[in-house]
């Protein structure tokens, strides 16, 4: 158990620009949450996969988010056409198979859109 | 929609201190309540978690406590130490949800 880990941990983008997120959860894990925190804030739940499923992605902040887990294994987050709102920190987490099981998280992405 | 606030918003101790950091939520029907560390910078580590049939969870200096009925729930350090100086967390679980309260800073003192 390698723990859950995120690439890249710091990505600077123009305006504009697409970014992709990569998220590894821990290998027995099956459920893989994505959130976003701003400075000050709590993490804002984004979207969420059950195996390659994803169960809940009203919370994706616009339609210029987009996320996959295309074998259940790995995520990405993707943003098209970044704005400097955009700038945060993306974190991944992941938990097993109960809704109830605590959830590990990653180091996660610092966004810097300039 | 559920609402999770946590007070105080910053918090500075002396060394050794016990402290309570509080969380309360507006959604009853949670699956669980969990309590996070998190330094300058880093990712969340999870500290303890309590199920929605659970009253607290211990684990060393640590104790949580959840009331749902009146939707609160507390995170009490005993002794506190300046490696405990981080941002605390609180995260409710609902259905297809996880929304989580702003922290509490804590600052320990030696």
């Amino acid at each position: 158990d390698t723990g859950v880990s995120q690439n890249p941990r710091h990505k600077i983008t123009k305006r504009g620009q697409n970014v992709t997120f990569r998220c590894d959860p821990i290998s027995e894990h099956n459920r893989l949450y994505w959130y976003r925190q701003t400075l000050g804030q709590g993490p804002e739940f984004l979207t969420y996969f059950q195996n390659e499923a994803q169960l809940e992605k009203s919370r994706l902040l616009s339609d210029r988010f987009s996320a996959e887990r295309p074998k259940g294994s790995f995520s990405t987050l993707e943003i098209q056409r970044t704005e400097q709102g955009d700038s945060a920190m993306y974190l991944c987490a992941s938990s097993g198979r109960g809704l109830a099981d605590t959830q590990y998280f990653g180091p996660g992405t610092r966004l810097t859109v300039l | 929609k559920q609402e999770v606030t946590q007070i105080p918003a910053a918090l500075s101790v002396p060394e050794g201190e016990n402290l309570v950091l509080n969380c309360s939520f507006t959604d009853s029907a949670i699956y669980n309540l969990q309590w996070f560390r998190q330094d300058p910078g880093k990712g969340l580590t999870s500290l303890l978690l309590i199920q929605s049939s659970q009253r607290e969870q211990t684990s060393g200096r640590l104790n949580a406590s959840l009331d749902k009925s009146s939707g609160r729930s507390t995170l009490y350090i005993a002794a506190s130490q300046p490696g405990d100086s981080a941002t605390y967390l609180c995260a409710a679980h609902n259905n297809n949800d996880m929304r989580f309260g702003a922290g509490t800073r804590l600052t320990v003192k030696p």
